[in-house]
């Protein structure tokens, strides 16, 4: 079975400093992983996707997030976190090896971004 | 190309009448998945359709709940007789393709469902 842990439920930082939310996944083969932002009252955005291509992955706005194998860890980070960056931000993995994507998701994390 | 439609975007339920939820997946998409959102929490898996076909409704609660994808139309999630504990933003995606894992799935806004 799949899974997904977000390690943290809130994270703040001042804007300008780097943004650093952690994810860690359990998955019985290799996954696909994804990276989701949700702006308040809004849909989801895709920000960044692996699928066991490159390991360092960059995303839209900034975002990248590193596949860790051994670690089962795939952080999503940003050098320079932007108010705009304030939003809820979910770590998904692909949990069907029926041939599609039935995508889970992590509990989120709340960003907040202080001037 | 129109992103994926939902709608409505507000709905409002007393307790025992029905909900039905409408999903548009963008031009060319015959893949729909469901999802549900409690409050502060992630989203859930529902239900995966093709067109005329559930192809995996595990997530889907046992009873009061259906979905249908029609040959066309919308895609329609209903829940009968909700309670209040139906209440949440009930999310809807579509991907072009359902073969092979590295498939996008497109949300739409969601529709915020308050049942009183």
């Amino acid at each position: 079975a799949q899974s997904v842990t977000q390690l943290d439920s809130h994270v703040s930082v001042s804007e300008g400093t780097p943004v650093l939310l952690r994810c860690n996944y359990s998955s019985s083969y290799s996954p696909s992983l994804f990276w989701y932002v949700q702006h308040p009252n809004k849909g989801l955005q895709l920000l960044l996707k692996y699928t066991s291509a490159a390991t360092l992955v960059k995303g839209i706005n900034g975002f990248e997030a590193e596949f860790k194998k051994s670690e089962t860890s795939f952080h999503l980070t940003k050098p320079s976190a932007h108010m705009s960056d304030a939003a809820e931000y979910f770590c998904v993995v692909s949990g069907s090896s029926g041939g599609y994507n039935k995508l889970i998701f992590g509990a989120g994390t709340r960003l907040a971004v202080h001037p | 190309n129109a992103g994926v439609m939902q709608n409505p975007r507000h709905l409002v339920r007393r307790r025992g009448q029905e909900a039905r939820l409408r999903c548009s997946p963008m031009k060319g998409h015959s893949h729909v998945y469901w999802y549900r959102q409690l409050p502060e929490e992630g989203l859930k898996f529902m239900v995966y359709l093709q067109k005329e076909n559930i192809i995996d409704e595990s997530g889907m609660p046992k009873e009061r709940f259906s979905a249908e994808f029609p040959k066309e139309g919308p895609s329609i999630l209903r829940i009968q007789q909700v309670v209040r504990g139906d209440s949440a933003a009930y999310f809807c995606a579509s991907s072009p393709g359902g073969g092979g894992r590295s498939y996008e799935q497109y949300f739409g806004p969601g529709t915020r469902l308050t049942v009183t």
